[in-house]
């Protein structure tokens, strides 16, 4: 079946520092989709990338679409606090399955 | 606007003892349905998905079940717990034309099972 890997597990940055995370499908996709979780809550949808080869870009934030359509990642330039969360790649192939890779939890030390 | 609402927010249930997560969107017509578990604060793993009243997809075996008696309700069941059911069970729901694909998320369920 459809498998989404995540990586790095955790990332402990000092503010300022960037911040990235990979992730990757073993079928091609056809959209991918990032979500945020903040400690104690549930996931908020961040953006789609349906194109390949697409990115797109939310202030500080830099998602990419690869060219096959199998990985994706989200740079996070000059990490704030308010970054502090997990955040989740969803890949969805041709069902309404969204299967999600295990996130990567980002703290920030002020 | 759509609004989804997931109740109870908190239980704790002794094991064996069965189990009904409830879920309901407001505010639109036939959306697709989710119930995820999310273990230890990690990763989510969806168990059932629906897309239609009646219609149940299930992706992990286990002592849970899913129904969907009406087209904005969606429930989360089982009969007898263990205590590998404990965990943060999430429901969400997405559009089946237009933006489809983008999930909306409930509050979430913490189940603890003693």
């Amino acid at each position: 079946g459809q498998q989404v890997m995540q990586i790095p597990q955790y990332q402990h940055v000092q503010e300022g520092e960037d911040f990235t995370t990979y992730c990757n499908s073993s079928t091609t996709l056809s959209n991918i989709q990032w979500y945020k979780q903040r400690p104690g809550g549930h996931p908020v949808f961040l953006i789609q990338l349906v194109k390949s080869g697409e990115v797109k870009k939310q202030k500080r934030l830099t998602f990419q679409f690869g060219e096959a359509k199998k990985n994706s990642s989200l740079h996070i330039t000059a990490t704030q606090t308010t970054d502090v969360g997990t955040y989740f790649c969803a890949g969805q192939g041709g069902s309404e399955k969204l299967v999600f890779g295990k996130g990567t939890k980002l703290t920030v030390n002020p | 606007s759509q609004t989804i609402h997931q109740w109870p927010a908190t239980l704790v249930q002794p094991v064996g003892s069965p189990l009904s997560l409830e879920c309901t969107v407001e505010g639109t017509s036939n959306p697709n349905l989710y119930w995820y578990r999310q273990a230890a604060g990690r990763g989510l793993q969806l168990l059932f998905y629906s897309v239609g009243i009646g219609q149940i997809s299930s992706e992990v075996p286990q002592n849970l079940s899913a129904s969907r008696p009406q087209d904005r309700q969606f429930i989360l069941s089982s009969k007898k717990l263990l205590l590998s059911d404990s965990g943060f069970y999430l429901c969400a729901w997405c559009p089946t034309s237009g933006r489809a694909g983008e999930l909306f998320f409930g509050e979430g369920s913490r189940l603890t099972v003693l």
